[in-house]
């Protein structure tokens, strides 16, 4: 079955760009009718979704994130990336991928699976 | 703030049914379809009903989804000692155009 697994920058300070990997293993990023989605989660608080591609380069954006986070897809390492760039403390939080449902999972479609989540704090 | 709004907490003994609420608004779950997400200390969410009521391959027949109006429900029957973890309701909300979550409650099984 498909698998995700997180990498990328732990500790990073405010204005600057966090860049995170997702690699996809059991599946093909490339595969009709999945999205791959970011999400994140405060620790101890609520999950926030942040958005999703699907092949090749179709992203849709949660309004609140959307001027400062770009989500692609690398086909070539069956991989997809987030950069969040500007960033501040409030952006401190554990970031998860998954695959989406859905094409554009907008309106409908769960996230399953998930990867098992990256600690990403922003601190001076 | 979350968007659909979750008790914090709840608990029950082994072998009783529980229920766990997420009260949203006519922009989101009565509108839209809910998903419930399980998720134990540590570990990343796992989908646990999908569009209000359905159960993937390999959750128990135990957890069961309900929605009515601008509500929904998950009930455990048959509490186990290894259902205690925090549950998540989702939905997608078409006023803010992005998918909101609850805030979690954290089962608790004495």
């Amino acid at each position: 079955q498909v698998q995700l697994q997180e990498s990328g920058s732990g500790l990073l300070k405010p204005s600057q760009t966090l860049s995170l990997t997702c690699a996809v293993s059991g599946g093909s990023v490339t595969s009709g009718g999945s999205s791959w989605v970011w999400l994140r989660q405060v620790p101890g608080m609520g999950l926030e979704w942040i958005g999703n591609v699907y092949h090749p380069a179709h992203t849709y954006y949660n309004p609140s994130l959307k001027s400062r986070a770009t989500i692609s897809i690398d086909k070539s390492k069956n991989q997809f990336s987030l950069n969040l760039n500007s960033l501040t403390a409030a952006d401190t939080a554990v970031y998860y991928c998954a695959r989406g449902s859905n094409w554009n999972m907008v309106k409908r479609g769960w996230f399953d699976p998930w990867g098992q989540g990256t600690l990403v704090t922003v601190s001076s | 703030q979350s968007v659909l709004t979750q008790s914090p907490s709840t608990s029950g003994t082994p072998g009783q049914r529980i229920t766990i609420s997420c009260s949203g608004s006519t922009s989101n779950i009565g509108s839209t379809y809910v998903y419930w997400y399980q998720q134990f200390p540590g570990t990343a969410p796992r989908l646990l009903i999908y569009t209000d009521n359905e159960r993937p391959s390999g959750v128990p027949d135990r957890f069961s989804g309900s929605k009515s109006g601008t509500s929904a429900s998950l009930a455990i029957s048959g509490l186990r000692s290894e259902d205690e973890a925090d549950y998540f309701c989702a939905a997608w909300d078409d006023s803010l155009s992005r998918w909101v979550f609850g805030g979690g409650t954290k089962l608790t099984v004495l």
